[in-house]
């Protein structure tokens, strides 16, 4: 079974600019869960998304939103970059328990 | 908010030593509570998990011991090898919510 997939694996923006984000979750998987990863912050939860349905939402300002679409894939845009947006952007998906397979994430510079 | 206390920050152990993470949580609501593994450039990778009805859980060299009442959990990693030289979270999930650790750097020296 093949695990999570997100594209692009990496990604250099400037600041203003929008950027989004792709996941495809493992098949089956319908809930897909997004984190930011930074050294300082460590993971950060972003937002659940469950059959296309937003389920549970962290606490990141409006400029991050995403999606789910029928095929269960997932996309995170963000806004008006910011310098402190560089990060890596997780992927998680699960059947909709904690058990959560993570992909390797869209690593993110802002310049 | 932090929610998941992890520690220590960076731990350097012995090849063959026994690596111990500790972390704590404070929502009394959670109910499952996995460690993940991650290596540069990769995602976390699910580790091994316990649920609260049991005080301790092995596999293979990683055990899980639970503490309920004092709503503290570990990690050990027994006969440590340069292999398991990663970054480990711990988190905690109940209730429609989940956090994480701040991640714990493990360097296993041969």
């Amino acid at each position: 079974k093949a695990g999570v997939t997100q594209t692009p694996r990496y990604l250099i923006k400037t600041r203003g600019q929008q950027v989004t984000l792709s996941c495809s979750p493992i098949s089956g998987h319908r809930s897909v869960s997004w984190y930011q990863q930074t050294p300082g912050q460590g993971l950060q939860f972003l937002f659940e998304y469950f059959s296309e349905t937003q389920r549970n939402k962290g606490n990141f300002p409006g400029r991050f939103s995403g999606r789910q679409f029928s095929n269960s894939r997932s996309e995170m845009n963000v806004s008006t970059l910011e310098l402190g947006d560089s990060a890596l952007y997780l992927c998680a998906s699960s059947l909709g328990t904690y058990e959560q397979f993570f992909g390797p994430g869209t690593r993110l510079t802002v310049l | 908010q932090q929610q998941v206390k992890q520690s220590p920050q960076s731990l350097i152990v012995q090849k063959g030593g026994i690596s111990i993470i500790n972390c704590a949580y404070e929502n009394t609501a959670f109910d499952y509570f996995p460690w993940y593994q991650q290596f540069p450039g990769k995602g976390p990778a699910l580790l091994i998990a316990i649920r609260p009805d049991v005080s301790e859980k092995k596999e293979g060299r990683f055990t899980i011991s639970f503490n309920k009442s004092a709503k503290q959990f570990s990690l050990h990693i027994m006969d440590s090898q340069p292999g398991d030289s990663a970054t480990y979270f711990c988190a905690a999930a109940g209730n429609n919510d989940m956090r994480f650790g701040a991640g714990t750097r493990l360097t296993v020296k041969p």
